[in-house]
């Protein structure tokens, strides 16, 4: 079947706005994951998803940074007013229960 | 939380040549996963394997939970194994978020 896919593939935005990154995870997983990966390095956790809720929203590094998985399917991250340093790829992944995790294609995002 | 070593960081090799790419983690694990990302960024899943030997082609991996390190072998590399190849865990009590290490970067000149 499908992979996890991502929408945009690539965003480019100003300083200060507002922007949403969607995540459609693979047909029947449960759980649903955001990591943010910088330039020359691995990814790193955002925030974890079981179903609807959010069980771990420890990775996520402040405030401005939000995500909601309202049927416990698609998922949107949210960044409330970037900044320059928000520049990176976004993935998504997806699991059955807490098992093997597939990535998708992510979003470059880009902030001027 | 957990830390995660990859050696080397980078590797160059001849088309043809083995190779044994290195993951070393400082605790107690649940799950390990290799992954191969392509010049796309795309991460690709090579093994799921938290203990035991794997292999899949001409990879293969084995991970000794109880002296926390994996192995992944590449045999007989082809250009098309170019990319960089990532370990992750995730630590036991946090059995759903994964660590990365830095990575270990594999260019095959043919």
């Amino acid at each position: 079947g499908a992979g996890v896919s991502q929408t945009p593939s690539n965003k480019v935005t100003e300083k200060g706005k507002y922007v949403e990154l969607r995540c459609d995870p693979i047909s029947g997983h449960t759980a649903l994951y955001w990591y943010r990966q910088s330039l020359g390095q691995g990814p790193e956790f955002l925030i974890y998803f079981q179903g609807t809720g959010a069980a771990d929203d420890s990775g996520l590094p402040n405030d401005r940074f939000f995500a909601v998985r309202p049927e416990g399917s698609v998922s949107t991250l949210k960044i409330q007013r970037t900044e320059r340093g928000d520049s990176a790829v976004y993935l998504c992944a997806s699991s059955f229960a807490l098992n093997e995790q597939y990535f998708g294609p992510g979003t470059r995002l880009t902030v001027t | 939380g957990i830390q995660v070593e990859q050696s080397p960081p980078d590797l160059i090799l001849q088309e043809g040549a083995n190779s044994t790419l290195r993951c070393n983690f400082s605790d107690s694990v649940n799950n390990l996963q290799w992954f191969h990302q392509n010049p796309w960024g795309q991460l690709i899943n090579l093994f799921y394997i938290p203990s035991g030997t794997k292999q899949n082609g001409r990879l293969s991996a084995t991970t000794v939970a109880t002296e926390r390190y994996s192995l992944l072998y590449i045999s007989s590399s082809q250009t098309t194994d170019s990319g960089v190849y990532f370990c992750a865990v995730d630590q036991v009590g946090n059995d759903y978020k994964l660590s990365f290490g830095a990575g270990t970067t594999v260019t095959v000149r043919a």
